[in-house]
């Protein structure tokens, strides 16, 4: 049972656009959700989270928006640059579970100068 | 150290060899997790330790699989009789208060 579905698997945006990926959960338990960027040969590290009191939170070119009713959130990359051409993973975590995280699928981001 | 230490980087074990992965987490940080991720896929949680103490290791694919921590500090990931199917790699993470935790880059395991 996937009960963290992301998608799209993978994206090409142009330099300068939008980059947006979307995450669903099952579990109205989850109280923590982070994105994660991973780069070839490296591990994921963290871009930005948000918890389920808030609808958006924003850190620079990186926005989630998070809707509670609907159990879906999404990252934003503004003005998306080639340097941001990675594999980006939704997340979720349970608060009594010590931050154990339950991984989307990932999306492959591709950014064409 | 300024992050997670894992060793070795590459490890290739022949079907049946025994193996042990090691993590060295970044210091004072309470919470140590292992994660397994597989080609193409997101991480998946293994086992979690909050210093010595082993919390949670619900994740462990078979009883093949041990880890341990036993100061606290540094932990090892062993794989018993290593199958084919354990080829991944096998990310750790700390963290001090068990949200926003650092990864290692991972040891990426072959099992020929």
């Amino acid at each position: 049972q996937q009960q963290v579905k992301q998608s799209p698997q993978s994206l090409i945006v142009q330099k300068g656009g939008i980059s947006i990926i979307n995450c669903a959960y099952e579990n109205t338990a989850f109280d923590y959700f982070p994105w994660y960027q991973q780069f070839p040969g490296k591990g994921p590290a963290l871009l930005i989270a948000i918890r389920p009191d808030v609808s958006e939170k924003k850190e620079g070119r990186f926005t989630i928006s998070f809707n509670k009713s609907a159990k879906q959130f999404s990252l934003h990359i503004m003005d998306s640059q080639p340097g941001d051409s990675a594999t980006y993973f939704c997340a979720a975590s349970r608060a009594n579970q010590g931050g154990k995280l339950i991984f989307g699928q990932g999306t492959e981001l591709s950014v064409k100068p | 150290g300024a992050g997670v230490s894992q060793s070795p980087r590459y490890k290739v074990a022949k079907r049946g060899q025994d193996v042990a992965l090691r993590c060295d987490p970044i210091s004072g940080h309470v919470s140590l997790f292992w994660y397994q991720q597989a080609l193409g896929q997101g991480p998946e949680f293994l086992t979690y330790f909050q210093n010595e103490a082993q919390l949670d290791k619900s994740g462990l694919p078979s009883d093949r699989f041990f880890a341990e921590r036993p100061e606290g500090s540094v932990s090892t990931l062993k794989i018993q009789r290593t199958q084919q199917e354990d080829s991944a790699v096998y990310l750790c993470a700390s963290s001090f208060s068990g949200s926003g935790y650092t990864f290692g880059s991972g040891t990426r395991l072959t099992v020929v």
